[in-house]
């Protein structure tokens, strides 16, 4: 089955600084990658995704790019704020369509 | 619009007893599934279904089971609970069509424990 790495497993930056989480998969066949935010005690919830037909897709501070050819995605926050300190997880689609496999999570700090 | 509805939220349990988690949404997804998660572990994948009637196991399914009589509803079983299965479970649902799948929603979460 897909196997899904990401780092790092934590990450302190200052307010206003850049953000960039990376993850790699196995599964030359996955085809969607979605980015969850699950803050403390609360449900993951989706804040971004990318199909294997696109390299990047952005979202005001939040981008998302993708490199087929080396099986590796990456999660970059710009500006960041302290409210986008939370847990952030990666994951990629199985090749039906019908898993997804969750990396194993990054704990993401801003320092006011 | 409520979304994935979990409950029960909290939970204990002994070793041994048995209980259903339950899990429901209102949105048409033909796709469900359920997770747990576990420290440094992220999101592993218990069983999930395609639609009703069709379910099938994922990453970890011993000591679990499902099953999924109508679109709304797809209740996770723990058989005899064991030590091993504390844990925190959210169970998703997503659109999706063959080859292709879409946003996965999660219900609150249930923090299970068992002693």
């Amino acid at each position: 089955g897909e196997n899904v790495e990401q780092h790092p497993s934590t990450l302190s930056v200052q307010e206003g600084d850049s953000a960039v989480i990376k993850c790699t998969y196995s599964d030359s066949a996955s085809n969607y990658f979605p980015w969850y935010k699950q803050e403390l005690g609360k449900r993951p919830q989706l804040i971004i995704d990318i199909r294997s037909n696109v390299g990047e897709k952005k979202d005001q501070r939040i981008a998302v790019t993708l490199n087929k050819t080396a099986k590796h995605f990456s999660l970059h926050i710009t500006e960041t704020q302290p409210e986008d300190s939370a847990v952030y997880f990666c994951a990629a689609s199985s090749a039906t369509g019908n898993q997804f496999y969750f990396g194993t999570g990054t704990s993401l700090t801003v320092i006011p | 619009n409520a979304g994935v509805t979990q409950t029960p939220k909290f939970q204990v349990l002994k070793t041994g007893q048995s209980m259903t988690l339950q899990c429901a949404q209102d949105m048409n997804h033909e796709y469900m599934s359920w997770y747990r998660q576990d420290p440094g572990m992220g999101l592993r994948l218990i069983h999930y279904s395609v639609g009703a009637g069709i379910t099938d196991q994922g990453e970890v399914p011993n000591g679990y089971n499902v099953s999924r009589s109508t679109t709304e509803d797809f209740p996770l079983r723990l058989l005899s609970a064991a030590p091993s299965q504390t844990s925190v479970y959210f169970c998703a649902s997503s659109y999706s069509r063959i080859g292709a799948i879409g946003e996965a929603f999660f219900g609150q979460g249930t923090r299970l424990t068992v002693v």
